[in-house]
């Protein structure tokens, strides 16, 4: 299978601890982007990578969220000190980042996070 | 920053009708426009796209038309089939920089057998 993989697909945590997502992008894709989507709502940008570095983060991602791409390959986003506002699906999605003209995103099936 | 607005957020029709999904955006540098198909529990899944140099894309029964002036575009789906059922999302992107993608909100299109 060449998409981008999530994993774990769902993730039951309660109120203060940590959880840690991590996405596998489609092979030779050098962008990753990670978006959270709540029910009802379109996806909302949080983060992008283009290789290793991480060049955008939205006013979304507090304190408590990080997210790395240590080789450029996988990338990993963790939420600290979870709270109940944080329950959402966290898609992560992936491009080419080829071709001046358009770069269309894939993403993967998502992490659903429920905060008890 | 760019602000997608999407209309309608429910939409039904009959098997065999058409559905029209529109959407608006307000950063004219925008310059690329997918839509993505998302059934419930499931990734969004790009159906079509079109960039802003041509005004018309179509594929099968599903077309999207570009009106840069009004800043508008909107997604056709004609002959509608039960599996068409889903929610859509439209999007718009600066493609030179191609790090954000700005979502509309989404449309729940049910189509009635």
């Amino acid at each position: 299978d060449t998409g981008v993989s999530q994993d774990p697909r769902h993730k039951i945590t309660k109120r203060g601890q940590n959880v840690t997502f991590r996405c596998d992008p489609i092979s030779e894709h050098n962008r990753l982007y990670w978006y959270r989507q709540t029910l009802g709502q379109g996806p909302e940008f949080l983060t992008y990578f283009q290789n290793e570095a991480q060049l955008e983060k939205s006013r979304l991602l507090s304190d408590r969220f990080s997210a790395e791409r240590p080789k450029g390959s996988f990338s990993t986003l963790e939420i600290q000190r979870t709270e109940q506002g944080d329950s959402a699906m966290y898609l992560c999605a992936s491009s080419s980042g080829t071709g001046g003209f358009g770069n269309t995103i894939y993403f993967g099936e998502g992490s659903w996070l429920t905060v008890v | 920053g760019e602000n997608v607005e999407q209309h309608p957020s429910t939409l039904s029709v009959q098997e065999g009708d058409s559905a029209v999904i529109k959407c608006t955006y307000s950063d004219s540098a925008s310059n690329y426009f997918p839509w993505y198909k998302q059934e419930l529990g499931k990734r969004p899944q790009l159906i079509i796209d079109i960039r802003s140099n041509v005004g018309e894309k179509k594929d099968q029964r599903i077309a999207v038309t570009l009106n840069k002036t009004a800043k508008h575009f909107s997604l056709h789906i004609t002959e509608t089939q039960p599996e068409d059922s889903a929610v859509y999302f439209c999007a718009a992107s600066i493609s030179n920089t191609g790090n954000q993608f700005y979502f509309g909100t989404g449309t729940s299109l049910t189509v009635i057998p």
